[in-house]
């Protein structure tokens, strides 16, 4: 079974410019999370979408928005890119959204803001 | 509110010692689950453990053991005669219904091995 694949792996933008994260999930697995994840402040929570709905979202600017797909595929896309958004971005899914369903975690994609 | 603090930022012992991974979580929900995750140099969390709230018995598996502690709210993460390829950041993280069964993380510990 594929684990949860994101693409790309590495990625290089300027300020001001935006950019679209993919994320595909383990086969069957509904639900897809995004985190940010910087030195020293562990993983921040962005959003969950749960069958195409955002059910959580995290204390992020508008900037930060995403979407999933009817195959359960997710997109995150950050506009007008600041040097702060510099970060690896880790996407994780699930069977179900139950307390103890845990996470399956992609390799991230490591974002470069010049 | 929910919260996880590990208190211990980086931590570096020599090969075969012990190392205990501090993990300390606040929630108000009655019903909720621990976990831990492994971060190797790749980036890809890799799920180690998971504990629910009514089940307080300390679990070993291997080298690894984990104690988990109502009273104290904490939930504790010992690696015995520890080995290079132990080094890596370590999570602890809460999940709760409050909040939708939202994952709640630590800041990570980052042990280093060395040989």
């Amino acid at each position: 079974k594929a684990g949860v694949t994101q693409t790309p792996r590495y990625l290089i933008k300027t300020r001001g410019q935006q950019v679209t994260l993919s994320c595909s999930p383990i086969s069957g697995h509904r639900s897809v999370s995004w985190y940010q994840q910087t030195p020293g402040q562990g993983l921040q929570f962005l959003f969950e979408y749960f069958s195409e709905t955002q059910r959580n979202k995290g204390n992020f600017p508008g900037r930060f928005s995403g979407r999933q797909f009817s195959n359960s595929r997710s997109e995150m896309n950050v506009s007008t890119l600041e040097l702060g958004d510099s970060a690896l971005y880790l996407c994780a899914s699930r069977g179900t959204v139950t307390t103890n369903e845990k996470l399956f975690f992609g390799s991230g994609t490591q974002l470069s803001v010049l | 509110a929910q919260k996880v603090t590990q208190a211990q930022t980086e931590i570096s012992v020599v090969e075969k010692e012990d190392v205990t991974l501090d993990c300390v979580y606040e929630t108000r929900d009655t019903t909720y689950y621990l976990f831990w995750y492994k971060q190797p140099p790749s980036g890809e969390l890799v799920f180690l453990i998971r504990r629910n709230s009514f089940d307080e018995q300390n679990e070993i598996s291997g080298r690894y053991s984990w104690n988990f502690q109502k009273s104290t709210s904490s939930f504790n993460f010992t690696i015995t005669a520890s080995q290079v390829v132990d080094s890596a950041v370590y999570f602890c993280a809460l999940s709760d219904s409050n909040t939708g069964n939202q994952f709640y993380f630590g800041t990570g510990t980052s042990l280093t091995v060395i040989p």
